[in-house]
């Protein structure tokens, strides 16, 4: 089992829709988490950090389930300006090993006019 | 603050060549990591460093070197350029980890 799964996509949504990602994680002690944002042939950036108790940020809502090491991110109203592929990223411990973090493969969205 | 910078951006190598990756943040950032993207793959991490004159491996750290001589410079080394190597490298560095701000990345092609 991978260590980080996501369904790659693509997701095609027309402008204005709601989408949502999901991410499973298989170590249960991984401890810290996170959206990045990928354009195309661009390098990864930090859409959002993920906490138990679900957290927003405009139109983005980022969920975490400890118990079923699963984690999630909304987009509402979906702008052409969010076709990218987006990384679920999970670091597996609190302090020490360099902090090392692990990547899923990303999903792919495409918002369409 | 120019943040992460990564040179060259592009470089065709030729099989058995060897090539430096330059990597260099102007941020004081003590962690410093090297990637590398495959298509539909996710980031493995090759090296990294918790600070100057300390590194250690990755997941897939075979046909690379790095060193850490000072806080800004984290260059990786390619020795005997293989094609399985072709790919897309990218440096990251962080005061706060766990997150970590990326560089714009070297594409590698090895021929």
């Amino acid at each position: 089992r991978k260590e980080v799964e996501q369904d790659p996509g693509p997701f095609n949504v027309p402008e204005g829709a709601t989408v949502a990602f999901n991410c499973t994680y298989s170590n249960s002690a991984s401890q810290s988490f996170f959206w990045y944002r990928q354009d195309c042939r661009k390098e990864p950036k930090l859409l959002m950090s993920v906490y138990s108790s679900g957290n927003e940020d405009g139109r983005f809502t980022a969920q975490l389930n400890r118990a079923s090491q699963y984690i999630s991110l909304l987009i509402r109203d979906s702008k052409l300006s969010d076709s990218a592929t987006y990384l679920c990223v999970v670091n597996p411990r609190l302090t020490g090993g360099g902090n090392k973090l692990t990547f899923g493969t990303g999903t792919q969205l495409k918002v369409e006019l | 603050n120019a943040g992460v910078t990564q040179t060259p951006k592009f470089r065709i190598l030729k099989i058995g060549q060897s090539m430096t990756l330059q990597c260099t943040q102007d941020m004081n950032h003590n962690y410093m990591y090297w990637y590398r993207q495959d298509p539909g793959m996710g980031l493995k991490l090759i090296y990294y460093s918790v600070g100057a004159g300390i590194t250690d491996k990755g997941e897939v750290p075979n046909g690379y070197n790095v060193s850490r001589s000072t806080t800004e410079d984290f260059p990786l080394r390619l020795e005997l350029a293989a094609p399985s190597q072709t790919s897309v490298y990218f440096c990251a560095s962080t005061s706060q980890p766990p997150t970590q701000y990326f560089g714009p990345g070297t594409r590698l092609t090895v021929l």
